[in-house]
């Protein structure tokens, strides 16, 4: 079965450059989550879209930005990182179809120089 | 503000045990609890999820149960096996396609 996909998996960026990370949703998924895991931490709750409209806030700082856009793949738009941005981020699709069961992307795992 | 609790933070038990997991949370109208697997450096697996109308919920040697009014929910794990060794998560999930809140995790090892 399909699988939430991201890329890059891996990604080295210096302090205040800019990074992208794509996720590719589950066909047929309508609803994107982004959540950030820092190291040893439990994964913090970003962004989410539904229907290519900004669903829920949660600790995204104002230097990222997300979309979702027509084929429901999103981007994560990071500028000006700092070393704190090194973690691992994943993406998560579900399915308004009552259960919402989120699945899970492998992560992009994102280290700042 | 929802939060979600697991105790204990690791654990390490011989091959062969049956093991519970336990997760608390504050706010008992929740939609969802799902648990999830991660071994290190890797993504998050989804193991069961169980709705807030349902009291369980079993996929082979793993059962996980939900008490809303207890604010609890318990993941068991039949006999033990090396190949468990790994963090596990619960998450809670509000209504409404929201997002996940999540625990600490507990850290197991399983000793073959």
């Amino acid at each position: 079965a399909a699988g939430v996909i991201q890329s890059p998996r891996h990604l080295i960026k210096e302090k205040r450059e800019t990074a992208t990370l794509k996720c590719y949703p589950i066909p047929r998924h309508d609803t994107v989550y982004w959540y950030q895991q820092g190291p040893g931490q439990d994964p913090q709750f970003l962004i989410s879209f539904y229907e290519k409209m900004q669903s829920d806030k949660g600790s995204i700082p104002d230097r990222f930005s997300a979309q979702q856009f027509s084929d429901y793949h999103s981007e994560l738009n990071m500028s000006s990182l700092e070393l704190g941005d090194s973690a691992l981020y994943f993406c998560a699709s579900s399915l308004d179809d009552g259960q919402e069961t989120q699945y899970f992307g492998p992560g992009t795992r994102l280290l700042v120089l | 503000k929802q939060e979600v609790t697991q105790i204990p933070a690791a654990l390490s038990v011989p091959e062969g045990e049956n093991l519970v997991l336990n997760c608390s949370f504050t706010d008992s109208a929740i939609y969802n609890l799902q648990w999830f697997r991660q071994d290190p450096g890797k993504g998050l697996t989804s193991l069961l999820l169980i709705q807030s109308s349902q009291r369980e919920q079993t996929s082979g040697r793993l059962n996980a149960s939900l008490d809303k009014s207890s604010g609890r929910s318990t993941l068991y794990i039949a006999a033990s096996q090396p190949g468990d060794s790994a963090t596990y998560l619960c998450a809670e999930g509000g209504t409404g396609r929201r997002a996940l809140t999540f625990g600490s995790g507990t850290r197991l090892q399983v000793q073959p």
